[in-house]
């Protein structure tokens, strides 16, 4: 079986200031991590995901996150945080390569303030 | 056509009713699941379909179900709703069961 637990139900940062959203993962096998955002009354979006090669992943609007397997964490960051920023984000974890199969965390909410 | 499109987008039902949300894949998308994510939570997996069989399921009862269709829609059935069954209702769909998925927009469900 596999979990995630995302640390901290609300982040707030400034605008322009560094982003981190953390994850930590359980999994008996190798995982396949994702993250996503989902804006208001929306569907959620794919940012970035971890399938067992570079354990640096950059994605879509400068985000980026990195596996660390002693940590068992893949914590998002981003270096400059924008207003268009601001949005739930979700970490997920699937065991193969089925992500269609994911276990989801309960998210982060990011306010990002002027 | 492109894109995960999901109908309706808020229904409201009475406890004990039946109900059936629609979401309509692109063309080529073999694989779909359906998640629930009720407020303040993450979405959780409900069931995977592909090439039309049911190809997973998570912890919920059986009086969830689903089918899909040859041309990439399908429907997720609730009976005997319950008050807990109030949630958002999510869609997501795949050429394949790898990848990267596309989710709808999501039919918001409540149940009074």
């Amino acid at each position: 079986a596999q979990s995630v637990t995302q640390l901290g139900s609300h982040v707030s940062v400034s605008e322009g200031a560094l982003v981190l959203l953390r994850c930590n993962y359980s999994s008996s096998v190798p995982p396949y991590l994702f993250w996503y955002v989902q804006y208001p009354n929306q569907g959620l979006q794919l940012l970035l995901k971890y399938t067992s090669a570079a354990t640096l992943v950059k994605g879509i609007n400068g985000f980026e996150a990195e596996f660390k397997k002693s940590e068992t964490s893949f914590h998002l960051t981003k270096p400059s945080a924008h207003m268009s920023d601001a949005a739930e984000y979700f970490c997920a974890v699937t065991l193969n390569t089925n992500a269609g199969k994911s276990t989801f965390g309960d998210g982060t909410t990011l306010t990002v303030k002027p | 056509e492109t894109g995960v499109t999901q109908s309706p987008t808020h229904l409201i039902k009475t406890r004990g009713q039946q109900v059936t949300l629609r979401c309509s894949s692109q063309s080529g998308h073999n694989t779909v699941s359906w998640y629930q994510q009720a407020l303040g939570q993450g979405p959780q997996f409900i069931f995977q379909y592909y090439r039309e069989e049911e190809n997973g399921r998570g912890n919920f009862p059986p009086r969830f179900s689903g089918l899909q269709f040859p041309n990439y829609s399908s429907e997720l059935n609730v009976n005997a709703l319950e008050l807990d069954d109030s949630a958002l209702y999510l869609c997501a769909s795949n050429p394949t069961v790898g990848g990267g998925y596309t989710f709808g927009s999501g039919t918001r469900l409540t149940v009074v």
